[in-house]
Parts: structure tokens; sequence; C-alpha cells
């Protein structure tokens, strides 16, 4: 298995473009998060999703929009990029027994 | 959703068993607590979970009481690449509830 893959590593934005992040599992989990983390600072959660067609806000989600067409795609959109969104990303992803596992994350610097 | 309580940083020397305490106060019956390792620049790595009493696994152990208020990770003979960030979560592992990380323990292993 190659767990939680996230694309692309890096990615430079100018403000008010847009982009999204990739994000897919092949654990077959039915929960997949999306959190960022900014420099030197702990991990918030954007948005997490139970299942396909199912999301939810979590604590830092203006700015973003995902959805959950398929198990193994969560994909995070950004619209209109704004340099307070400068951070890394990572997508993680969890099962009724066990998780969340994290992918190794999208650094993405917005300018 | 239950808050946790870490210390922020912590200092310990080769070959040391190194314990790390969570509080967590308002842990709901179906709650798991799970650490987490963070390096820079790579997504949380998930060490162990448990729900009552002891885990133990290949790297470290899981200490829970019968009141489950708090929890300790236990790192035995550490060395300098234990070096790292290290989270307490306490959720559901199916999320849903929105699992949400506290600061986390920054451990430094010294030689």
């Amino acid at each position: 298995n190659a767990g939680v893959t996230q694309t692309p590593k890096f990615r430079i934005l100018k403000i008010g473009q847009s982009m999204t992040l990739q994000c897919a599992q092949d654990m077959n989990h039915n929960y997949m998060y999306w959190y960022r983390q900014d420099p030197g600072m702990g991990l918030k959660l954007i948005y997490y999703s139970v299942g396909a067609g199912i999301t939810d806000k979590g604590e830092v989600p203006n700015g973003y929009n995902v959805s959950r067409s398929t198990t193994e795609d969560f994909p995070l959109r950004l619209e209109l990029a704004a340099p307070s969104q400068t951070s890394v990303y990572f997508c993680a992803s969890s099962s009724s027994g066990t998780g969340p596992f994290f992918g190794p994350g999208t650094r993405l610097t917005v300018l | 959703l239950a808050k946790t309580t870490q210390p922020i940083s912590m200092d310990s020397y080769e070959g040391q068993e190194v314990n790390i305490t969570c509080s967590h106060n308002n842990i709901a019956t179906n709650d798991y607590i799970t650490w987490y390792q963070q390096f820079p620049s790579q997504g949380p790595r998930f060490i162990i979970q448990g729900y009552k009493t002891k885990v133990t696994n290949e790297v470290a152990s899981l200490f829970i009481p019968a009141d489950r208020k708090s929890s300790t990770l236990s790192l035995p003979r550490v060395s300098l690449s234990d070096t790292a960030v290290y989270y307490c979560l306490v959720g559901v592992p199916q999320g849903g509830g929105k699992l949400i990380f506290g600061q986390g323990t920054e451990l430094s292993v010294k030689p």
C-alpha cells in the first residue's frame, strides 16, 4: 500500500490564483481530513469527510473548498489565493479502527 | 471535543527513558488516545494508539489510568533521532467529531 499520497510536493502561487491540492489513499478508509500547519505552529483542521459525498468544516475552512466523489480521493481547492494561505498542507485518512494516518504534505507559498 | 494539554518542551539525554504526559479532562467514552511524532518538513507519523490501561509496540508504550483523564507516552532509551515534536490526539479514529490537535511537545535529545 502507498498509504496517503499528496501532489504536488511544492507549489508557488501568485495572489489571486487558484489551485487544487490532490490527496489519495489506497487503504479503503472512509474518513479523510485536510490540515494546515503554519511555520512553527501546530496542525489546524480545515475540512474533513466521513465518506464519499459527505464533507464538513473544521477549524479554519475559510478560503477553501473540498469535494469527495470517491472513497479514495479528497481534493482541496484554494480559490483566490492569499499570502495568509502560505502553509504546509497535510491530508490524512482513518478507518473506524485506527488512524488517522498522514501524507507527506504539500508546501504552498503564496506571493 | 476533548481538549488536550501537553508540556511545550522537554529535554533529555541519549539513553534515557522519556515520559510525555497529556491531560484530557473531558475525554468522551468513545474517544481513543493517539500519539504522533513529527520531524521538520514531514507529516505526523502515527506512533501508538490506545483506549485504556497499557499499550506497547516496538517503539513506545502508552499508559492510560483508569479515569482516562490523562495519558503518558513512554519512549525507552531515546537517541538523537528521537528529537521531534510529539502530539497527543484524543478522539474517535473514525473522525466525524473533528479531530483537533493540541500544541504538541517539542522533545530535544542531547548527546
